[in-house]
């Protein structure tokens, strides 16, 4: 199995702060990658599709990038609606795998 | 948009299986949004992380999570436009939201994705 890793697990940041999340396989997944954002409650959201790719309704301050092994989902503003918690998920071989998650939580 | 809404016992005996539908809804499904999809299950424990558990394709063909393979079945039922999932001799460790979702693919993009998803269900697996 590709073994997902993100780091930090947490963090807290303030409206307006620049924030990077970086998450890591085990082995190269070239950019079959895919980020999900998940408030308490509810189900996860399509972010981006393969490392960068925007899914249709999320603003622009998302952006992703990496290839490989080595991959970062960053929020170039981030707004009081982005407090959540954020999984990146590898598509390139089953099972299918996630991160254990980033929590993003008000300073 | 496809929705998708997942329906089932809450509540399930250690030993016992566990059974849910998803069904499958919206005004650009039709018949031939089946081939569009890979239907799937995942799980994610309260406060934890997801899981997948497995997809099913229109045809029958399934792949599940070799970690779940012995105790998992997903099957299909186009004419009602559901797919359904069971996963058998049930412990505590199987108490999970469980989501449903498409596998969503698009010619010529590498790779693949999970949207939508269902709202998500709660099976707690408790005597």
């Amino acid at each position: 199995d590709i073994q997902m890793t993100q780091s930090p697990s947490s963090l807290s940041a303030s409206v307006g702060d620049r924030v990077t999340i970086t998450c890591r396989a085990s082995q190269s997944i070239s950019t079959f990658l895919n980020w999900y954002q998940q408030k308490p409650g509810y189900a996860p959201k399509l972010l981006l599709y393969a490392t960068s790719t925007l899914q249709t309704g999320v603003p622009s301050r998302f952006s992703g990038s990496g290839s490989g092994t080595d991959f970062t989902l960053t929020i170039s503003s981030l707004k009081p609606e982005d407090f959540a918690t954020y999984y990146c998920q590898q598509s390139y071989s089953t099972p299918f795998t996630f991160g254990p998650g980033t929590k993003v939580d008000f300073k | 948009q496809v929705q998708l809404q997942e329906s089932g016992p809450g509540l399930v005996k250690p030993s016992e299986t566990l059974s849910l539908t998803c069904t499958i809804s919206g005004d650009s499904f039709s018949v031939y949004s089946w081939s569009s999809y890979y239907w799937s299950w995942i799980r994610q424990p309260p406060g934890k992380g997801l899981e997948w558990i497995g997809y099913i394709y229109y045809s029958g063909s399934t792949k599940y999570n070799p970690s779940l393979q012995s105790r998992v079945t997903i099957s299909v039922d186009t004419s009602e436009n559901q797919f359904s999932l069971k996963l058998s001799s049930v412990t505590a460790a199987d108490t999970a939201f469980y989501y449903c979702a498409a596998r969503t693919m698009v010619r010529g993009v590498p790779g693949d994705w999970f949207d939508p998803w269902g709202q998500g269900t709660l099976v707690t697996v408790s005597s």
